[in-house]
C-alpha cells in the first residue's frame, strides 16, 4: 500500500514570496490533514479536511494560508505571502475515518525555509 | 483544552539499556493517547495508542506504553534500546469526539542511543 505523497521535499524561498505544497493520501482516506512543525516542537494542526469539506481550521493563518482539496482526494496548501516565521515542516496526514480514534498517517513533509 | 507535556527534551543512553520517555497530559474530558516516532527527514509513524481497556499498551518495535488516570500519564518504556532507535519521539492526545480527530502533540524527547 502507497503511503502519503508529498511534494516538494524541500523549498526555499524569500519573505512575501508565495508557495505551495502538494499532498496525494493514502487511496480510500477520506480525511486529510496539514500541520506545521516548526523546529523544536510538536506538530499542531492547520486544517482537516473530510472529503472536500473543511473540518477543523481553527489555526489556519487564513490572512495568508490557504487550502484545498478539491474531488475529495489529493490537497493544496498555499501560503501567501510567506514571513520568516513560516519557515517549518509541512506534514500532510490521512486518516481513513475520522473519530478521534483513527491512526493518522504521515508523509515525509515539505521543508520550508523562509529567507 | 487539552495539552501534552513531555518533560524531557532529550535522553541520552546506552544501547541495550532500558528507557523511558516521560508524558503527561491535561484534559478536563478523557482522551485517546497516542505515541508517534520520527525518524530523520521522515514523517511521523504510529508506535502505539490507548484507547480503552488494558492501561499496559504495546506497541511496535518492542516499546510499551502504560496509561495513568490519576497520574495523568502514558509513559513509553522500552527494556532494551538498540541503535536503531534514535529518533524523535511524540506523545499525543485526542478527543473522542465524532467527526473530530485533532491531534494534539507534546513537544518531543530526542532519544539518542550510544553504542
Amino acid at each position: 500500500e502507497a503511503g502519503v505523497a508529498q511534494s516538494p521535499r524541500y523549498k526555499i524561498i524569500e519573505k512575501r514570496q508565495s508557495v505551495a505544497f502538494w499532498c496525494n493520501p493514502i487511496s480510500g482516506h477520506a480525511t486529510l490533514y496539514w500541520y506545521q512543525q516548526i523546529l523544536g516542537q510538536g506538530p499542531k494542526l492547520l486544517i482537516q479536511f473530510q472529503n472536500n469539506g473543511v473540518v477543523d481550521d481553527s489555526q489556519l493563518p487564513k490572512d495568508r494560508f490557504s487550502a484545498e482539496r478539491l474531488k475529495g482526494v489529493d490537497s493544496t496548501l498555499k501560503i501567501q505571502p510567506a514571513k520568516l516565521e513560516d519557515s517549518a515542516v509541512y506534514l500532510c496526514a490521512s486518516s481513513s475515518g475520522q473519530g478521534g480514534q483513527e491512526t493518522q498517517y504521515f508523509g515525509p513533509g515539505t521543508r520550508l525555509l523562509v529567507l | 483544552a487539552q495539552s501534552v507535556t513531555q518533560l524531557d527534551s532529550q535522553v541520552p543512553v546506552f544501547e541495550e539499556a532500558p528507557v523511558e520517555l516521560r508524558c503527561n497530559y491535561s484534559s478536563s474530558v478523557s482522551v485517546y493517547l497516542f505515541w508517534y516516532v520520527q525518524y530523520p527527514n521522515q514523517g511521523l509513524q504510529l508506535l502505539l495508542k490507548y484507547l480503552s481497556g488494558s492501561t499496559l499498551v504495546k506497541g511496535i518495535n518492542g516499546f510499551e506504553a502504560e496509561f495513568n488516570k490519576s497520574q495523568t500519564s502514558f509513559h513509553l518504556r522500552k527494556p532494551s534500546v538498540h541503535i536503531s532507535d534514535t529518533a524523535e519521539y511524540f506523545c499525543a492526545v485526542s478527543v473522542p469526539r465524532s467527526g473530530y480527530n485533532k491531534l494534539i502533540f507534546g513537544a518531543g524527547t530526542r532519544l539518542a542511543v550510544h553504542p
